[in-house]
């Protein structure tokens, strides 16, 4: 069984630029999350969906960060513009459903630069 | 809201055994789990403690006390592949019953 999918494995980019993480869970997990990890730190919780629905989204920084989930499968990250201070690995996980959401089987990341 | 705190660094010998505590503060929640995370890698699932008491796991344990606010992963016959940040983590019994994980302990196991 393929575990969760995460692309691009590294980025950098210059400041005000736009970026993009796709995340793909693996297959019949409803539950999908994207945290952050900032270096010697725990993951945090960005955003969570249910399905196609983000049932979870209030540690999200909604004047630049935006996520989508269509037909409730692969999930994208968006930042824009970026700013220094979001360096980090941007880690994507899912879960069967949130019952058994402390099981939670995690991506490789996307570890980003933002220069 | 919740704060879990663990040590930042442990240090063992292969073959030791050695554990990692992880004390909170919660107003609720729904259990402790155990994460590993390998440098570059991704946080791999390895315990969890729905109630009070010890689970057991091949070489791994873990432990919950409600009652102290604490828990541990207890970890035998080190290998050095077990070289890697641990993270405890709780589920918020709040209005988002997100998972919050702490601060991490990087363990080194040296020869």
């Amino acid at each position: 069984e393929a575990g969760v999918v995460q692309s691009p494995r590294y980025k950098i980019i210059e400041k005000k630029q736009p970026v993009a993480f796709w995340c793909n869970p693996i297959s019949g997990h409803n539950t999908l999350y994207w945290y952050r990890q900032n270096l010697g730190q725990g993951p945090e919780l960005l955003i969570r969906y249910e399905n196609e629905e983000a049932v979870d989204d209030s540690q999200l920084p909604k004047d630049r960060f935006s996520a989508e989930r269509l037909k409730g499968v692969d999930s994208t990250l968006k930042i824009q513009p970026a700013e220094l201070g979001d360096s980090a690995v941007y880690l994507c996980a899912s879960s069967v459903n949130r019952v058994s959401e402390n099981i939670q089987y995690f991506g490789a990341g996307t570890r980003l630069s933002v220069l | 809201g919740q704060s879990l705190e663990q040590p930042s660094e442990v240090t063992a010998v292969e073959g030791a055994i050695v554990q990692i505590n992880c004390t909170y503060q919660t107003s609720g929640f729904y259990g402790l789990s155990w994460y590993q995370q390998h440098d570059g890698g991704a946080p791999t699932f390895l315990s969890y403690n729905a109630l009070d008491g010890l689970e057991e796991t091949g070489r791994f344990s873990s432990f919950l006390s409600r009652s102290d606010s604490y828990g541990y992963l207890l970890l035998q016959e080190l290998q050095m592949k077990d070289s890697a940040s641990y993270f405890c983590a709780v589920r918020d019994r709040g209005a988002t019953n997100k998972l919050i994980f702490g601060t991490g302990t990087l363990l080194a196991v040296q020869p």
